[in-house]
């Protein structure tokens, strides 16, 4: 089992809001990740960190911003969402091993009205 | 970064072997072969990874072409349960991941 937690599940806000998905972790891990998949596609890094005060922006291009204060705690925000914004948000941790698993959340589908 | 290539969908019968391939004929020698694979409404998981030699644990078997180019991640007994969309991924050696769009794997009963 993964101890890695994603709330909300699911989330539907209008445009124009502010809203910040939550990723925790319990296991210990230095990096995280976000990735963003839309149905039936394949998943895009959009932010990943190495350990407390890292953050760095993946191969996809996103409004959202993130932050890692603590080692199990990597929080993303979208300061103002839009329809375009719509998509299911993926986070991941992963040991310092290099060939290290990634521990995926259930996922946070979003939907911007 | 090296990618990978794999078919769409796949089908098979319950109770029978899978075969799932994998093209990655521009890998290098450093790149681990990781496979994962994400049921519906769910974030992926975890299934095996190898670097040259051929894999065995509790969910599948990897195995590895001498000259690295491909790989097959075989499922030895699937079940109704083992229906999910496998990818498989290049791990280069800055940790990131380059995800395809994976098959699709139907398991008829």
């Amino acid at each position: 089992e993964a101890d890695i937690y994603q709330t909300p599940r699911y989330l539907v806000i209008g445009t124009g809001k502010k809203i910040t998905l939550e990723c925790s972790q319990t296991m210990g891990h230095d990096k995280m990740y976000w990735y963003q998949q839309d149905p039936g596609m394949e998943l895009h890094l959009i932010h990943y960190s190495y350990g407390v005060n890292s953050t760095e922006k993946g191969d996809l291009s996103s409004e959202s911003t993130v932050s890692r204060i603590r080692t199990e705690h990597f929080p993303l925000t979208l300061e103002s969402a839009r329809p375009s914004h719509t998509s299911q948000y993926l986070c991941a941790s992963s040991d310092g091993r290099s060939t290290g698993e990634l521990f995926f959340g259930e996922g946070s589908r979003l939907t911007v009205l | 970064d090296a990618k990978t290539t794999q078919p769409n969908s796949m089908e098979s019968n319950e109770e029978e072997p899978v075969h799932l391939p994998c093209n990655h004929s521009t890998i290098s020698g450093t790149d681990y072969i990781h496979w994962y694979r994400q049921l519906p409404s769910q974030g992926p998981e975890y299934v095996i990874h190898g670097l040259t030699s051929n894999v065995n644990n509790r969910m599948a078997s990897l195995a590895i072409a001498e000259d690295r180019k491909s790989s097959t991640l075989i499922l030895h007994r699937a079940t109704l349960r083992d229906a999910a969309v496998y990818y498989c991924i290049l791990r280069a050696s800055n940790y990131q991941l380059i995800w395809g769009a994976g098959t699709k794997l139907i398991i008829k009963p």
